[in-house]
């Protein structure tokens, strides 16, 4: 069964300075990995994935993630923070049968 | 394209009522979920289904049913409901994994609350 923790709560992190939300995994096979955020009140957004290839994904508004796999890590960085990225952050594994595990969350604050 | 919509957006149901939450797409995706997120919380994965005509349970099926007739609908049912059920439900889609697609689009959640 695959798993995904990700060990920080919360980030607060001031705005200009860089981003790094944290995601951990454990799957059997080849990992497609997933990061996604949430603003007050809406529905999940796609930000980025690693499926094959790159090691460094690039995604949007300005995010991109490394894949480890000999950490499995999956870490969601951003060079220079806005207050506009405060917002819920999730990771997410899909598994067998189409079936995605999602962390807990990692809330970040943006402070100007 | 519309991606995923859910009806209705908010609804406050009685101890012991039941109702359907709504869910469409027109991406052609097979597979589609049902989650629920409660305060603070991350998702939980009630049901899911790989194409129309199959179905299974998730990690929080119980008090809850679903239906695939078709590809573009997946309705959740909740028979009489609870305080428990008090939550925000989220629907989502994924392509066939074929076309190295696999994200999920979420549409926009059901805000339910049980009295």
């Amino acid at each position: 069964a695959q798993s995904v923790a990700q060990p920080e709560d919360q980030v607060n992190v001031a705005e200009g300075n860089p981003l790094t939300v944290k995601c951990t995994y454990s799957v059997s096979g080849n990992p497609y990995l997933f990061w996604y955020v949430q603003y007050p009140n809406r529905g999940l957004q796609f930000l980025l994935k690693y499926i094959t290839g790159d090691n460094l994904v690039k995604g949007s508004y300005g995010f991109e993630a490394e894949f480890n796999k000999s950490q499995t890590s999956f870490h969601l960085k951003k060079p220079s923070a806005l207050v506009s990225d405060s917002a819920l952050y999730f990771c997410a594994v899909r598994g067998s049968w189409g079936k995605f595990q999602f962390g807990a969350g990692t809330q970040v604050v943006v402070t100007p | 394209n519309a991606g995923v919509t859910q009806t209705p957006k908010f609804r406050i149901l009685k101890i012991g009522q039941s109702m359907t939450l709504q869910c469409t797409q027109d991406m052609n995706h097979n597979y589609m979920y049902w989650y629920r997120q409660d305060p603070g919380m991350g998702l939980k994965l009630i049901y899911y289904s790989v194409g129309a005509g199959i179905t299974d349970k998730g990690e929080v099926p119980n008090g809850y049913n679903v239906s695939r007739s078709t590809t573009e609908d997946f309705p959740l049912r909740l028979e009489l409901a609870a305080p428990s059920q008090t939550s925000v439900y989220f629907c989502a889609t994924s392509p066939n994994p074929g076309l190295l697609s696999y994200e999920q689009y979420f549409g926009p959640g059901t805000r339910l609350t049980v009295t």
